[in-house]
């Protein structure tokens, strides 16, 4: 079974500056997705960002970016220019890529981002 | 915003009683998930549903059952409440013909006393 595991349970940052969130999974399965979610007290949970395990190349989403490093194991998210509307829980999360797994989900554990103005 | 609603939203009861929670899409997706969230935990999969009256367990099944007599529908039972149970639930739906990104519904905060 897949793991994913957030070893932040909490960070903080400065309005305008720039944080990084970090994730490792365990797999034995050499093709499959990561997620970021944004979850802020509303209780929405909110996509932010997906990899392709296959892309080498990382993905971006505007001030939003991740470094993926496969053979690692690693997915950290790099929030840059950061603002107050970026205060949330981050969850990172698995997906086989094959149709068995009919697109279930495993989350790491959370972190809590706090912004500082 | 996918059409996704989740009833109650707030529920409170006493350990012992029996508690559904509804799930109810508009999206005509295939695949329907119930979560749990508990703090450390992050959300972990309870039950699923890979089409009409096909379900399966997930991680944290124990004291859960679900039904699906309809595409848009997903319920979640929990038979006799406990206080373990208490938790934020999340459903969730997916489509293979849209590379199964999954979209969340608002949650539904349950407390059993």
């Amino acid at each position: 079974a897949q793991t994913v595991t957030q070893s932040q349970p909490e960070m903080s940052v400065q309005e305008a500056e720039t944080v990084t969130l970090s994730c490792t999974y365990d797999t034995s399965e050499s093709d499959y997705y990561l997620f970021w979610y944004k979850q802020p007290p509303s209780r929405q949970m909110i996509l932010v960002i997906r990899q392709e395990a296959y892309k080498q190349q990382n993905a971006t989403e505007n001030r939003f970016s991740v470094n993926f490093q496969k053979a690692a194991k690693s997915f950290s998210l790099k929030i840059s220019d950061s603002q107050l509307g970026d205060a949330a829980m981050y969850f990172c999360a698995y997906r086989s890529s094959g149709g068995t797994s009919y697109g279930k989900l495993t989350f790491g554990q959370g972190t809590i981002l706090t912004v500082h103005p | 915003d996918a059409g996704i609603t989740q009833s109650p939203r707030h529920k409170v009861t006493e350990t012992g009683t029996p508690v559904t929670l509804r799930c109810h899409q508009t999206e005509n997706h295939r695949y329907m998930y119930w979560y749990r969230q508990d703090p450390g935990h992050g959300l972990r999969l309870i039950h699923y549903s890979y089409g009409v009256k096909d379900t399966d367990k997930g991680e944290v099944s124990d004291g859960y059952s679900v039904s699906r007599s309809k595409t848009e529908d997903f319920l979640l039972t929990l038979e006799s409440a406990t206080s373990s149970q208490t938790s934020v639930y999340f459903c969730a739906i997916s489509d293979p013909r849209k590379s199964y990104e999954q979209y969340f519904g608002p949650g539904t905060r349950l407390t059993v006393t």
